[in-house]
């Protein structure tokens, strides 16, 4: 692994199910994000994670849920999903310690709930 | 309310100059940053500024006036590689990443 990896790559899912996105780092970072991206919006923050066993609510957090067991993983559970959580998923990480702390991303994953 | 504003496209000739400009109205300033996006990738950095002035980084510089709310990303001698998404986000008070929606530039020969 080097860098982030997440999974799926891309998904459709019919609406009410329970879904998962994956998100790893092996860089060791101690702050980890979940953003979803839609046309013509910027980023949005749905969940972020400072460090692991603590976790925060972004802009975007209702129908999502994340859990931060230990630093490499940051898992983004959708309970039961609407259409309207149809988007582009991009997970990120940060390294606090760093001067400009900048966020690295992973490839996305591109999920369509039907 | 916060709010980050950049144009929605722009368009640029091979081997020119073009600058993207970026105000922002945030709660609290700790840092701008500027990000690439090509079609159907990631956002990769590309700068960060924290003081006024200018950052220069090969081909890229960006400028920031925070008593203005303002940066612009300039891009010298443009390649085709350059057309993609230039994404414009501010840290505000609470550490967390406000972004702008982008603006898709397009290179022609």
């Amino acid at each position: 692994i080097a860098g982030i990896t997440q999974a799926p790559t891309s998904q459709i899912l019919a609406a009410g199910r329970r879904m998962t996105l994956r998100c790893t780092q092996d860089m060791r970072h101690n702050a980890m994000y979940w953003y979803r991206q839609d046309l013509g919006l910027g980023l949005r923050l749905i969940h972020y994670s400072n460090t692991a066993g603590t976790t925060g609510k972004g802009e975007v957090p209702d129908g999502y849920s994340v859990s931060r067991a230990n630093t490499d993983d940051f898992p983004l559970t959708l309970a039961s999903a609407v259409p309207s959580q149809t988007s582009v998923y991009f997970c990120a990480s940060s390294d606090s310690g760093s001067g400009s702390n900048e966020q690295f991303f992973g490839p996305g994953t591109r999920l369509t709930v039907l | 309310g916060q709010n980050i504003d950049q144009p929605t496209e722009m368009t640029a000739t091979e081997g020119a100059i073009v600058q993207i400009n970026c105000t922002y109205q945030t709660s609290g300033f700790n840092g701008l940053f500027w990000y690439q996006q090509h079609a159907g990738e990631a956002p990769t950095f590309l700068s960060y500024n924290v003081l006024d002035g200018l950052e220069e980084k090969g081909r890229f510089s960006s400028f920031l006036s925070r008593s203005k709310g303002y940066s612009y990303l300039l891009l010298k001698e443009l390649q085709m590689k350059d057309s993609a998404s230039y994404l414009c986000a501010v840290r505000d008070s609470n550490y967390q990443l406000i972004w702008g929606a982008g603006t898709k530039l397009i290179i022609k020969p």
